[in-house]
């Protein structure tokens, strides 16, 4: 299994271009999210998914949207990219239910906002 | 909401014994859970506590007190490689998606 996958690792974007961060994963996780995670906050929850076409918002939602055809894909928009934008961007899953102890977290998308 | 504190940093020295402290205001959760975080790297889980009580992996303790809103991470004979973030995350029970909640971290630098 290659667990989750974030593609690119790295993107230099200027202010108001849009771009897809992707993020994929193979052990039919029906729990998926997004964090953002800057120096000394910690990790911020921007949208999560319960499974195919369900969505919603976490922590810091304004800027980006998600969708989630599949219950493997979870990608992540920015419509304009803005300076505050600039981050390090980490996509998790794990299985739903109290039962479910851990998240698995991608390599992270490393993002820099002009 | 969910709201959990940590010290920004700890220092230690090899072999030595750390404790990472966690306070938390939640209106509920099922469990606390611990991940760790190298310098450029993603988090990895290490350690969930369900229930009060200590939870023992290895080298790594976990511990949880419901009626104290307490939990805390040890980390025995420190080792170089244990250098890293540490944080502490809840797993809401306030809805049916289960989102988890993190602290903003704890650095732990460990000296040769």
């Amino acid at each position: 299994n290659a667990g989750v996958t974030q593609t690119p690792k790295f993107q230099v974007l200027k202010t108001g271009q849009s771009m897809t961060l992707q993020c994929a994963q193979d052990m039919n996780h029906e729990y998926m999210s997004w964090y953002r995670q800057d120096p000394g906050m910690g990790l911020r929850l921007i949208h999560y998914s319960v499974g195919a076409g369900i969505t919603d918002q976490g922590e810091v939602p304004n800027g980006y949207n998600v969708s989630r055809s599949t219950t493997e894909d979870f990608p992540l928009r920015l419509l304009s990219a803005a300076p505050s934008q600039t981050s390090v961007y980490f996509c998790a899953s794990s299985t739903s239910g109290r039962a479910s102890k851990t998240q698995y977290f991608g390599p992270g998308t490393r993002l820099l906002v002009l | 909401g969910q709201s959990l504190e940590q010290p920004s940093e700890v220092t230690a020295v090899e072999g030595a014994i750390v404790q990472i402290n966690c306070t938390y205001q939640t209106s509920g959760f099922y469990g606390l859970s611990w991940y760790q975080q190298h310098d450029g790297g993603a988090p990895t889980f290490l350690s969930y506590n369900a229930l009060d009580g200590l939870e023992e992996t290895g080298r790594f303790s976990s511990f949880l007190s419901r009626s104290d809103s307490y939990g805390y991470l040890l980390l025995q004979e420190l080792q170089m490689k244990d250098s890293a973030s540490y944080f502490c995350a809840v797993k809401d029970r306030g809805s049916t998606l289960g989102r988890l909640y993190f602290g903003r971290g704890t650095q732990l630098t460990v000296w040769p």
